[in-house]
């Protein structure tokens, strides 16, 4: 079992609608959990980062964490095709975030 | 403006020869992180470092080298015994404690001659 798993995807969804991306981690003692946005040939981009269980909302954007269940979502409301890319799940054992675990990423394309 | 910078942004390596990726931030981060990045896979890390003069082995070291001299700056060292360097090289920087998230340069990719 990987340690962050997430479904390669592509995942396609029409513009206005509801993007919803997965992430599932195998260490119960992770604390910090971060989603980044990598367009294809750049450098990945912090988007949101949770440490609590709920949710938390930023915008369109809007990090889900269920620590018992070991997984945290990304949901994209109103998704715009500036939208696509790949989004990475990074999960931290702790709050010092020296070691973050990346997951493979799921690619999201949204269309006109 | 504040930020990280990468150099080179492409960077081409002949066999048998060391090339080094620098790497400089200017946001007064305290901890560096050299991540490598191949296609279809997650990020790697290679080597971090939390303080000056002070830094520790990722989960794929090996054929890699760097220093921490300054706090600004966390240059990577690619040598001839890495035998598969051809990646996307991304260093990020963050504030040390609080769970305060890692950001990233534009990345050096290098690829073999």
């Amino acid at each position: 079992q990987k340690e962050v798993e997430q479904n390669s995807g592509p995942l396609s969804v029409p513009e206005g609608a509801i993007a919803s991306l997965n992430c599932t981690y195998s260490d119960r003692g992770s604390q910090s959990f971060f989603w980044y946005r990598q367009y294809s040939g750049k450098s990945p981009e912090l988007i949101m980062s949770i440490y609590s269980n709920g949710d938390k909302e930023d915008g369109r954007f809007t990090a889900q964490l269920n620590k018992a269940s070991q997984y945290v979502s990304l949901l994209i409301r109103d998704s715009q095709p500036s939208d696509s890319a790949t989004y990475l799940c990074a999960v931290s054992r702790s709050y010092n975030t020296d070691k973050l675990i990346f997951g493979t990423g799921t690619r999201l394309q949204v269309f006109p | 403006d504040g930020g990280i910078t990468q150099s080179p942004k492409y960077l081409f390596r002949k066999e048998g020869q060391n090339v080094t990726l620098s790497c400089e931030q200017n946001l007064n981060h305290d901890a560096m992180y050299w991540y490598r990045q191949d296609p279809g896979q997650g990020l790697r890390l290679i080597y971090y470092s939390q303080i000056v003069n002070d830094f520790q082995k990722g989960d794929i070291a090996e054929g890699y080298s760097v220093s921490r001299e300054k706090k600004e700056s966390f240059p990577l060292t690619v040598t001839s015994a890495q035998k598969n360097p051809t990646a996307f090289y991304l260093c990020a920087s963050r504030y040390v404690g609080g769970g305060q998230p890692q950001h990233f340069g534009d990345g050096t990719r290098l690829s073999i001659l």
